[in-house]
């Protein structure tokens, strides 16, 4: 199966921050990646599919780049409301992975 | 409104079943590939199985292979997972989620899952 490696684990900020989450797959993956928020108690949304899109309804503070192996995911300026924890998944073959989280926390 | 709900989940004792139900609606359900996840308490996300828009094809995840069966039922918008030989660590809230969209015979799964559904808990009792 296809390993994916997020990094940091954690991480403290600020609103108004500018943040970036790695996600890196342990074989090539083209751009079938995907990124989730998730805040506790509730289920993931969707707010990044295909590397680099913006899923309909997504602030635009939210990108997300690369191809391969090594991805990202910006927030540009964090909100209050951004504080949650974060999940890269790959869609590459139908044996789907996630990686392992990057809770963010407000400094 | 394009919506998941999943039920079926509740306490059970080790080597139990449990039949989990997922039921769609706003949407046309016979034409998307749909997919369950869990989490256990405190812990990620954890993939455990794929289902084709007809059914014909499945798949699972090593950790449930073999105990567990997802089907569908598109007449009845509905999804299923059947979960037998339960252990205490498949204790964890099971989300469905829609995949990827069917047309033409063709289907594109790397939309990623969107929607889900709330999740249901299945717990263990001593």
């Amino acid at each position: 199966d296809i390993q994916l490696t997020q990094s940091p684990s954690f991480l403290s900020a600020s609103v108004g921050d500018r943040v970036t989450i790695t996600c890196r797959a342990s074989q090539g993956i083209s751009s079938y990646l995907a990124w989730y928020q998730q805040k506790p108690g509730k289920a993931p949304k969707l707010l990044i599919y295909a590397a680099s899109n913006l899923q309909s309804g997504v602030p635009s503070r939210f990108s997300g780049s690369g191809s391969g192996t090594e991805f990202t995911l910006t927030i540009s300026s964090l909100q209050p409301e951004d504080f949650a924890t974060y999940y890269c998944q790959q869609l590459n073959s139908y044996r789907i992975t996630f990686g392992q989280g990057t809770r963010l926390e407000i400094k | 409104e394009v919506q998941l709900v999943e039920s079926g989940g509740g306490l059970v004792q080790p080597g139990g079943s449990l039949r989990l139900s997922c039921a769609a609606s706003g949407f046309t359900f016979s034409s998307y590939e749909m997919n369950w996840v869990r989490q256990a308490p405190g812990k990620g996300l954890e993939w455990l199985s794929y289902i084709s828009s007809s059914g014909s094809a499945k798949y699972y995840a090593d950790s449930v292979k073999g105990r567990f069966t997802i089907s569908r039922d598109n007449a009845k918008n509905s999804l299923y997972l059947q979960m037998n030989s339960l252990r205490a660590e498949d204790t964890a809230v099971y989300y469905c989620a829609r995949g990827g969209y069917c047309s033409g015979g063709r289907c594109d799964g790397t939309f990623g899952f969107d929607p889900w559904g709330q999740g249901t808990l299945v717990t263990f009792s001593s």
